[in-house]
């Protein structure tokens, strides 16, 4: 089974520094989904990545596939407040049938003190 | 649009005591899924539904049952609880797209479930 590891497992930051958080994966990623979790709420979802070498950006978050797939990474610049809570990745991986299933990763708690 | 919503909030049970997580999504989805989230652990799937009809089992069924009601609802069922039992409950759905598309799922505020 697909294994994603996430680093760091927490992170606390001053408000305005740049940050980045590390997902690994033991295969090679079909898919790749970064979503936020506030504490004590669902999940909120950000972005998804598919191609090697693919970056995509909303706003001040950044998310980077590697060429091999296997690597992504996400940057937020200039953090803020609002940018606290739990980051995770997972990873799509086809089931039995033709569905996409995902995998997550044990997740970033991120602290942005102001 | 409510999105995916999920009843109740919060559950206090006791151990042997019986209940049913409500999940909806008013988005058309074909695909439902229910995960549980305890801390060092992560997210896992407890089962899932691909479409109005089917259901499959996940990474961590034991102890769970489910029924997908219609194409709008999914429910999760624990028969006789247990302290292991005790996590934070997700619902999420997705939109099936066809073979090999890459579905963004799209969770539930969650479901806080005590057992003692």
């Amino acid at each position: 089974s697909q294994e994603l590891e996430q680093s760091p497992q927490s992170l606390i930051v001053q408000e305005g520094k740049n940050l980045t958080i590390n997902c690994t994966s033991s295969k090679t990623l079909y898919g790749l989904y970064w979503y936020k979790q506030k504490y004590g709420e669902g999940l909120i979802f950000l972005m998804m990545l598919q191609k090697g070498g693919e970056e995509k950006s909303h706003e001040k978050i950044t998310a980077k596939l590697d060429e091999k797939k296997q690597q992504s990474s996400l940057h937020i610049t200039a953090s803020q407040p609002s940018h606290a809570g739990i980051y995770l990745c997972g990873a799509a991986s086809l089931s039995g049938g033709s569905n996409y299933k995902l995998t997550f990763g044990k997740g970033t708690l991120l602290t942005v003190n102001p | 649009n409510a999105g995916v919503t999920q009843t109740p909030k919060f559950q206090v049970l006791k151990t042997g005591q019986s209940m049913t997580l409500q999940c909806a999504q008013d988005m058309n989805h074909n695909s439902m899924y229910w995960y549980r989230q305890d801390p060092g652990m992560g997210l896992r799937l407890i089962y899932y539904s691909a479409s109005e009809g089917t259901t499959d089992k996940g990474e961590v069924p034991n102890g769970y049952n489910v029924s997908r009601l219609n194409k709008r609802e999914f429910s999760l069922r624990l028969e006789s609880a247990a302290p292991s039992q005790t996590s934070v409950y997700f619902c999420a759905s997705s939109e099936y797209r066809g073979t090999g598309s890459k579905e963004t799922q799209y969770f539930g505020p969650g479901t806080r479930l005590l057992v003692l």
